[in-house]
């Protein structure tokens, strides 16, 4: 069975740190490129951020530049995302996901919650 | 960036009624190897989103056929022909033709 579990999610206040983990298993995880898109409570969807396979390549939203970064350890099966000088709008649900464009099965995580609150 | 747009935003229907949920994009989303890379995605309440349409109107494995997308350039459209309780969510669409990808607003499907 495929899985995507995050974790590392929580409370934290403005200014703070917060490194999310993505367990995956059931798939050849070194073989997908990874994302992290986020949801607001009660918004849309926004994409975060995207590495590729080998770590070759890494990509970040605007909102989001120069304050976290993205990682994998593929012996590992795991993507991370490490979360500094967090600001209130930051708060959402951290999925990690595939977000695979073509017919091979994409896949999400259940979401780890992050909040950013005083 | 490409804005997708969706509407409605929301849209009560009927149970065995037919439902309709316009995306359009502010860019042409053909991409240069002739695909159009327009994703849409069902988000049950409570539950993380799932890909249910890939690549404008091919569907996922395990997803009913009374789902179906169609569209091209810039207009795209998700339809359910007769809507069951199980499809109550939110819908997004989804674009990954340019860089970054980007989401639609979503679409609340709820029962009348």
């Amino acid at each position: 069975e495929v899985q995507l579990v995050e974790s590392g999610g929580g409370l934290v206040k403005p200014g703070g740190s917060l490194r999310l983990s993505c367990a995956a298993s059931g798939f050849t995880f070194s073989n997908y490129s990874m994302t992290w898109v986020r949801q607001a409570p009660g918004k849309g969807l926004e994409w975060v951020s995207s590495i590729t396979t080998g770590s070759d390549y890494i990509y970040y939203a605007d909102s989001v530049k120069g304050r976290f970064t993205i990682s994998r350890d593929n012996a590992k099966n795991s993507l991370y995302l490490q979360m500094n000088s967090l600001r209130a709008e930051d708060t959402a649900m951290y999925y990690c996901a595939t977000l695979i464009m073509g017919p091979t099965i994409d896949y999400w995580g259940q979401g780890t919650l992050v909040t950013v609150s005083s | 960036d490409v804005v997708m747009t969706q509407s409605p935003l929301s849209l009560p229907v009927t149970l065995g009624q037919p439902a309709s949920i316009s995306c359009r994009s502010s860019q042409s989303l053909v991409y240069s190897d002739g695909n159009t890379y327009l994703n849409w995605f069902q988000q049950r309440p409570g539950q993380s989103p799932r890909r249910i349409i890939y690549k404008v109107s091919n569907r996922d494995s395990g997803v009913p056929d009374r789902f179906s997308g169609s569209g091209s350039g810039t207009d795209f459209t998700l339809k359910i022909s007769r809507v069951e309780a199980e499809d109550v969510g939110v819908y997004f669409c989804m674009q990954g033709t340019h860089w970054p990808p980007t989401f639609g607003q979503g679409t609340k499907v709820e029962i009348k």
